[in-house]
């Protein structure tokens, strides 16, 4: 079954250091997203992506944060300067349809900020 | 904007016993609705979704939820729970025709004694 994968499972940086996130969407999916969960709270929306765009953002996504699609399989989440409260799950997930809201998501990649 | 509440931070139920985890919803027409779970260690997975039509909905591991449009809730149930159903379960409303992306609660842990 396709699946979305996601690297590092686990990253520790000191604040202030660059953050790349990857994540390989289902093949065939057309539209991308990153969701983000601190410990104990929402799983929070933070960036949709088609067609090598943004299409919506929330405002925890500020302009530390910066996501790509480098080739046709890798989709990427960077953030420029990590403070402490970056400290999360990032969850990336993928959907091929617009508006049905079924996403697919990956296993996560902890981010550790200290 | 949309939003969900889910009461429940965790649910404790035994093994064999019948279980409904809590989901309101804030959205002002109908909205789709969703359950999703995360099994420790994997990614978010659909159990089931509501966009129309009857408003009992069969999910898959035997779940299954109905959406009430007058108390704004969209309960998942399960009639006899299995150890392995031990997870995080998260609802999420999406709007049709405004942002489709998925808005989620903070999710229920559910524990499950033997």
């Amino acid at each position: 079954e396709p699946e979305v994968t996601q690297t590092p499972s686990h990253q520790v940086t000191q604040m202030g250091q660059e953050v790349i996130l990857r994540c390989v969407p289902i093949s065939n999916h057309l539209y991308f997203y990153w969701y983000r969960q601190i410990l104990g709270q929402k799983v929070e929306f933070l960036v949709s992506f088609y067609n090598n765009e943004i299409s919506e953002k929330s405002e925890i996504f500020d302009d530390q944060f910066s996501v790509e699609r480098p080739d046709g399989s890798n989709f990427t989440l960077k953030i420029r300067s990590t403070k402490l409260e970056d400290s999360a799950m990032y969850f990336c997930a993928s959907s091929d349809a617009l508006n049905t809201g079924e996403l697919f998501f990956g296993e996560g990649s902890r981010l550790t900020v200290l | 904007a949309q939003s969900v509440t889910q009461p429940d931070i965790h649910i404790t139920v035994s093994e064999g016993a019948s279980l409904e985890l809590r989901c309101n919803y804030s959205y002002g027409a109908t909205p789709y609705l969703f359950w999703y779970v995360q099994s420790p260690g994997q990614g978010l997975q659909l159990l089931l979704k509501y966009f129309s039509g009857d408003t009992l909905v069969q999910g898959i591991k035997g779940f299954e939820a109905e959406f009430k449009r007058s108390q704004s809730s969209f309960n998942l149930r399960k009639p006899s729970v299995h150890w392995s159903d031990a997870a995080e379960y998260f609802c999420a409303v999406g709007a049709p025709g405004g942002s489709y992306i998925p808005t989620f609660g903070r999710g229920t842990s559910l524990i499950v004694h033997p």
